[in-house]
């Protein structure tokens, strides 16, 4: 069964700390890993990645993938408030493309 | 422009009843899903639909749950004789043609059932 693994489960830093959000991922057929940020209800589509070793990266946000090993990093550098959020990784799993099978996710709470 | 939008946002019921979730995708995306969320759950995929058709119903749970979208634009999610396990959030999203796994996400309905 494909599954996808998150942690920490949960995280309180303080602004300005740098932090990093780990996905596990076992799936058949792996095409692609999706980050998602969840603040209120819907998430926002944060990376996605394909290919082994090569950074993606959005302002203070990077992300990499390792597919031999099978996880991907999020990091989060110089944390603001406004980052505290749930933050989903996903793998289109079931031999899919499209069937994302979500980690539990990881709170994140940025503190003043 | 406009993403995808749900209504209600919130949605209270009483065991045994019916209820129907809508959902409006981001205009021109062909792709539309649902998902199911309980607390401190990711999402769970629901249901696929490629145009009109289903083209995926494996993650709805039973036969009480069905969804439609008739004419390729909006969707309704059905829920016949609730349970209070049906209790999460239903979030939608939607896709461009060619991109089924850049999914755009609604903010959810709520559903509790009482």
């Amino acid at each position: 069964e494909d599954k996808v693994v998150q942690s920490p489960l949960s995280l309180v830093v303080h602004e300005g700390d740098t932090v990093t959000l780990n996905c596990s991922y076992e799936v058949t057929n792996f095409r692609s890993l999706l980050w998602y940020k969840q603040e209120k209800k819907a998430p926002t589509f944060l990376f996605m990645l394909t290919s082994s070793g090569i950074e993606k990266k959005s302002g203070r946000l990077s992300s990499i993938l390792d597919k031999k090993e099978l996880f991907s990093i999020l990091n989060i550098t110089a944390t603001q408030t406004g980052d505290s959020a749930v933050y989903l990784c996903a793998v289109p799993s079931g031999g899919s493309n499209y069937k994302l099978t979500f980690g539990k996710g990881t709170l994140l709470t940025v503190n003043p | 422009g406009a993403g995808v939008s749900q209504t209600p946002s919130n949605k209270v019921t009483e065991k045994g009843k019916y209820v129907e979730l809508r959902c409006d995708p981001i205009s021109g995306h062909t792709a539309l899903y649902w998902y199911r969320q309980s607390l401190g759950q990711g999402p769970e995929f629901l249901i696929y639909f490629q145009g009109t058709g289903a083209a995926d119903d494996s993650g709805l749970p039973n036969d009480r749950f069905f969804a439609v979208r008739p004419e390729g634009s909006v969707s309704t999610l059905k829920i016949q004789r609730t349970e209070r396990g049906d209790s999460a959030v239903y979030l939608c999203a939607s896709s461009p043609a060619g991109s089924v796994n850049e999914q755009f996400f609604g903010p959810g309905t709520r559903l509790t059932v009482l």
